[in-house]
């Protein structure tokens, strides 16, 4: 059975800190895909991850993929309140690559405080 | 940049009637379009993947004669909850995908679904 698992799932973070998400998959995926929510909201895209040792950054968040470890890491630099919110990272299993569906992990509730 | 939308955002509805859920692409032809469940706090969850044309995938475990998924056209994808019981409340997402290698996935704002 696929498993997308992330952790922490709760994060509470003061402002200014640094921290990183950590996304473990057990299926070979070619693809690795992190997305925001706020509350009521639907998904925000924010990285796509296409191959082994890709990184990505955007503004403060910083995304990586280890597709030997079945492994991708979001690293928030310097927390602001903007970025409370859920992340989720979501992979499309090869096996089913043609539909590209993808598997969601639980999320991880990140809180920034002052 | 691509864009989903859906159609209604909220709907109250009363146990046993049934509702229709609207996704479409506004500014490109989406040939697969996938329908998820999200309950309050979770993650979201695959129902069903549908191609333009064909009969719907539906995911081990959804009622595929409760949830009927429409896929008339290439902008167009309809969810219709039959029947509904409150515990069919959740807010459900939509999202389209153009072609088969293209790697992105287009997510519509979601539909608040609350059954009385």
């Amino acid at each position: 059975e696929l498993k997308v698992e992330q952790n922490p799932l709760f994060l509470s973070m003061q402002e200014g800190k640094n921290y990183t998400i950590y996304c473990n998959y057990s299926t070979t995926s070619d693809r690795l895909y992190w997305y925001r929510q706020d509350p009521g909201k639907s998904l925000e895209s924010l990285f796509v991850l296409l191959s082994n040792g890709a990184v990505k950054q955007e503004g403060r968040l910083m995304a990586s993929l280890d597709t030997k470890a079945r492994l991708s890491t979001l690293h928030i630099t310097a927390a602001v309140h903007d970025l409370s919110a859920t992340y989720f990272c979501a992979v499309v299993p090869l096996d089913r690559g043609s539909q590209g569906n993808l598997i969601f992990g639980k999320g991880t509730k990140l809180s920034v405080k002052p | 940049g691509a864009v989903v939308s859906q159609h209604p955002s909220r709907v109250i509805c009363k146990s046993g009637t049934s509702v229709k859920i609207e996704c479409r692409s506004l500014d490109f032809q989406a040939t697969t379009m996938f329908w998820y469940r999200q309950f309050p706090k979770q993650s979201l969850m695959l129902m069903a993947t549908s191609n333009e044309g064909s009969k719907a995938t539906y995911e081990q475990g959804v009622e595929k004669d409760k949830f009927l998924i429409n896929h008339a056209s290439l902008t167009l994808s309809t969810l219709t909850v039959t029947s509904a019981h409150p515990e069919d409340s959740s807010f459900y997402i939509c999202s389209a995908r153009w072609g088969v290698t293209l790697y992105e996935q287009y997510f519509g704002p979601g539909t608040r679904l609350t059954v009385t």
